[in-house]
């Protein structure tokens, strides 16, 4: 078992640029959640998909799409990357318990220029 | 709205000691809290979860209580070592939320010196 692996691990990215951060889980979970993490703040949701075929914005949605290409892969997409978009990606996906335990990712640190 | 602080940012302290580390939330409404440890360039490792109505997890050297009336938690480290360095968040899963979503403290950097 991987677990919830992401790519990639590194990019830089000029403004303006495009890009997709792919994630992937092989732990059958229904949920799957993308994060950002920036220096001195918590975790911030951007979107989630509570199951396959459905997504929904969290927090911070603003600059970012987002595809449940089915129950394994979530991805998540910039458009138009800005340098208020540098900060670690993480994605995470979440057990159908009631524990709500969630398992992530090692992230993705993304730069943009 | 649900804020969660964890204070203070970053703690120093010796091989061998026992530590506590602070969770405080804003509402008392939770449904779970966790805490989570974050090694440098690595995804997070859940440690323990607390159901709102529990008022301590254990495992191994670590104990995390809850107070949810006062809304703070504590996670206890027991016999620190050098390998405990690490960033700790905690999160809480507010009641009215019913997607799971996770409200997140920006985290304590701990180290510890051998």
């Amino acid at each position: 078992n991987a677990g919830v692996t992401q790519t990639p691990k590194f990019q830089v990215l000029k403004t303006g640029q495009s890009m997709t951060l792919q994630c992937a889980q092989d732990m059958n979970h229904n949920s799957m959640y993308w994060y950002r993490q920036d220096p001195g703040m918590g975790l911030r949701l951007i979107y989630y998909s509570a199951s396959e075929g459905t997504t929904d914005k969290g927090e911070v949605p603003n600059g970012y799409n987002v595809s449940r290409l089915n129950k394994r892969e979530f991805s998540l997409r910039l458009e138009s990357a800005a340098p208020s978009q540098t900060s670690v990606y993480f994605c995470a996906s979440r057990t159908g318990s009631s524990y709500n335990e969630q398992f992530f990712g090692p992230g993705t640190r993304l730069t943009v220029l | 709205k649900q804020e969660v602080t964890q204070i203070p940012a970053a703690l120093s302290v010796p091989e061998g000691e026992n530590l506590v580390l602070n969770c405080s939330f804003t509402d008392s409404a939770i449904y779970n809290l966790q805490w989570f440890r974050q090694d440098p360039g690595k995804g997070l490792t859940s440690l323990l979860l607390i159901q709102s109505s529990q008022r301590e997890q254990t495992s191994g050297r670590l104990n995390a209580s809850l107070d949810k009336s006062s809304g703070r938690s504590t996670l206890y480290i027991a016999a620190s070592q050098p390998g405990d360095s690490a960033t700790y968040l905690c999160a809480v899963r507010p009641q009215r939320d019913s997607n799971y979503q996770l409200i997140w403290g920006a985290g304590t950097k701990l180290i510890i010196k051998p």
